[in-house]
């Protein structure tokens, strides 16, 4: 069975940063392209950023130069540093798997709030 | 970068069919994914690349795509169908290639 569980969310304040981490269990977690996708309290979903199976990485203009995904295959497990969070960035963070540009199975979330 | 367009919201009776519809320009010429999300919960996968079903999904699921508009069909609508539900592509020209549209509120009356 699929599994992708989240953590390392919580409070920060505006201009501090945060990990977050994603366990993968179920799949063979190097065969696949990775994602976070955010969500806003009551707001649509968000692409935040993508790694591929070579470690390349992408992301959309909002969080580009701020936000670093990264893997690591041998713990199963993807990574998101944000930095210099804003108000903006307070949401759900899923983790995701990548399938033909879609997302097949997503994690339960961990949630980010920025605020002082 | 690429928009999608859904309805904010979309009413149906118990045992009737919904249609969900999602506008993007030349949209027939990507592949669509559809999300179902009950509040509180991940988004789960019911379709993708505009027509499949993964595995678990009912067959009363259905997708469609054809020039500017996608359509997600729900046949026999069951109350346990009442979800926020969301239409994606990929976008490989973009910059932000992962695009969603903003989500259509299905209520079963």
């Amino acid at each position: 069975e699929v599994q992708l569980v989240e953590s390392g969310g919580g409070l920060v304040q505006p201009g501090g940063s945060l990990r977050l981490s994603c366990a993968a269990s179920g799949f063979t977690f190097s065969s696949y392209d990775m994602h976070w996708v955010r969500q806003a309290t009551g707001k649509g979903l968000e692409w935040v950023s993508a790694i591929g199976t070579a470690g390349d990485t992408y992301y959309p203009g909002s969080v580009k130069g701020r936000f670093t995904i990264s893997r690591e295959n041998a713990k199963n497990s993807l990574y998101l540093q944000m930095n210099s969070l804003r108000a903006g960035d307070t949401a759900v963070y899923y983790c995701a798997r990548g399938r033909t540009g879609g997302f097949d199975y997503w994690g339960q979330g961990t949630l980010v709030t920025v605020s002082s | 970068s690429y928009v999608l367009t859904q309805p904010p919201s979309v009413s149906v009776a118990p045992g009737q069919t919904a249609r969900i519809t999602c506008g993007g320009n030349n949209i027939g010429s990507k592949s669509v994914h559809w999300y179902q999300q009950k509040p509180g919960q991940a988004p789960v996968l019911v379709v993708y690349d505009d027509s499949d079903r993964p595995s678990g999904i009912p067959e009363r699921f259905s997708g469609s795509n054809s020039g500017n508009t996608a359509t997600l069909t729900i046949s026999r609508v069951e109350a346990g169908d009442e979800a926020d539900y969301y239409c994606q592509v990929w976008d490989s020209s973009s910059d932000h290639p992962r695009v969603f549209g903003g989500g259509t509120k299905l209520t079963v009356l």
